[in-house]
């Protein structure tokens, strides 16, 4: 298993802004991934953070808008820049970590953004 | 492509009633299934899953089999509790470390 962390847990911020959220977790993973959702919606992943190379986006989300750090193998960061009130969501990461017969996503509480 | 289809909410049930969340997924190969739970305010948990056809996943009174031949992977639970109450997301991974959601469903329960 493994237990993950984000800061904050909700914000506010004003649009034009940028907001910086954090993941850790508690144990060295590979892959992390960055999703999405919106208010009654389901996730949608926004991109794949593996340490030491870039960030692998999904389609309709793009680096300027949403860039990603990975300096480690226990942290990540997602920022999203230059916020309208369409970024309003709450944003959480996950990371696979294999089972006994298939990988499982273990969750953050994810961080709930509403932009005014 | 791959994908999830769950039955749209709400579904709004008294205490104690049966449960059923239907789910049906569209992939190539042979993918491992999962039901996964978010409470109010939280993050999602995996709540069960299935690796290969016939395989019943339970948890929590919970459970769910692997219908290859329906494609279908239904959740059940035979008593509901108010506590119950959360979104139900069906989700399935075809190997590729990355899971696909289903849209989730909203439970409620009544006292």
């Amino acid at each position: 298993s493994a237990v993950i962390s984000q800061k904050p847990s909700r914000d506010i911020c004003q649009r034009g802004t940028s907001l910086t959220i954090q993941c850790q977790v508690d144990s060295q993973v590979t892959m992390m991934f960055w999703y999405r959702q919106q208010p009654g919606q389901s996730l949608t992943l926004i991109a794949t953070a593996n340490q030491g190379s870039e960030a692998t986006y999904e389609s309709g989300f793009v680096i300027d808008k949403f860039p990603i750090s990975r300096p480690n193998l226990t942290f990540s960061t997602l920022t999203v820049s230059n916020m309208s009130p369409e970024d309003s969501s709450i944003y959480l990461c996950s990371v696979p970590i294999p089972g006994r017969t298939s990988y499982e996503q273990y969750f953050g509480p994810g961080t709930r953004l509403t932009v005014t | 492509g791959d994908s999830v289809t769950q039955m749209e909410g709400p579904v709004t049930l008294s205490e104690e009633a049966f449960l059923t969340i239907n789910c049906t997924y569209t992939a190539t190969g042979y993918p491992s299934l999962f039901w996964y739970v978010q409470y109010p305010g939280e993050g999602l948990q995996l709540l069960l899953k299935a690796t290969k056809a016939d395989d019943k996943g339970s948890n929590k009174g919970f459970e769910a089999t692997y219908r290859k031949e329906t494609t279908s992977f239904h959740l059940e639970k035979g008593s509901v509790q108010v506590s119950d109450s959360a979104v139900y997301f069906c989700a399935l991974d075809t190997g590729g470390f990355k899971t696909i959601f289903g849209a989730g469903t909203r439970l409620f329960v009544k006292a």
